[in-house]
């Protein structure tokens, strides 16, 4: 255990669906991030909340959605998402200077 | 962000010391540089930080030379399972964003 929980660890979800993952961390981090992994491809920067604030959107389509409540809790929020979308959604905290701790991450399947 | 260049795959064997070396030529002053793992269907882990010279903890050593425009990643007596993805990143962390490369696949052999 790394002190980042994901939840679920999978998830398969129909196009029409709308699911949640959830990211907690107890840490003491200021900043949370999500990113996502697809097959055979390098990690890619989703979102970033430092102090409860998004501060980076990095173009992500308007079916992902992000939440950040408190500093220990992080949000995805997800709807009608496409095949495509299918990946390893990994998220990690840290504060606002210093290394990452990430979570195991949740599989996600569209079908 | 600085960007890196490291090698896309190592082979090596058990008992061995591997050393994977990253270039990361347009580093800024503020920059540190951070080595992560990551096994399959994990998230990275943590390995090491650095900002110049020497540095070592209980699992791996970072060599910077003065100039900082490369590092190396030092594994002392690897085994099967250092088999994994290790990616060099460089960057102020943090709230930054960091932005992760495709990584050097390190594959240990008995």
């Amino acid at each position: 255990e790394t002190g980042v929980t994901q939840t679920p660890r999978h998830l398969v979800m129909g196009m029409t669906n709308k699911k949640s993952l959830k990211c907690e961390q107890h840490l003491g981090h200021n900043a949370m991030y999500w990113y996502k992994q697809s097959a055979k491809k390098p990690l890619e920067l989703m979102f970033v909340y430092s102090l409860e604030e998004r501060v980076e959107n990095n173009s992500v389509p308007s079916r992902f959605s992000p939440e950040c409540p408190n500093s220990s809790h992080l949000f995805l929020h997800l709807h009608t998402l496409q095949p495509e979308d299918s990946a390893l959604y990994l998220c990690a905290s840290s504060f606002r200077s210093g290394g990452y701790t990430f979570g195991s991450g949740t599989r996600l399947t569209v079908v | 962000l600085a960007k890196t260049t490291q090698p896309i795959s190592m082979d090596s064997y058990e008992g061995q010391e591997v050393n994977i070396t990253c270039s990361h030529n347009n580093i800024a002053t503020n920059d540190y540089i951070t080595w992560y793992q990551q096994f399959p269907s994990q998230g990275p882990r943590f390995i090491i930080q650095g900002y110049k010279t020497k540095v070592t903890n209980e699992v791996a050593s970072l060599f910077i030379p003065a100039d900082r425009k490369s590092s190396t990643l030092s594994l002392p007596r690897v085994s099967l399972s250092d088999t994994a993805v290790y990616y060099c990143l460089v960057g102020e962390g943090g709230a930054d964003g960091l932005t992760f490369g495709k990584g050097t696949h390190l594959i240990i052999q008995p």
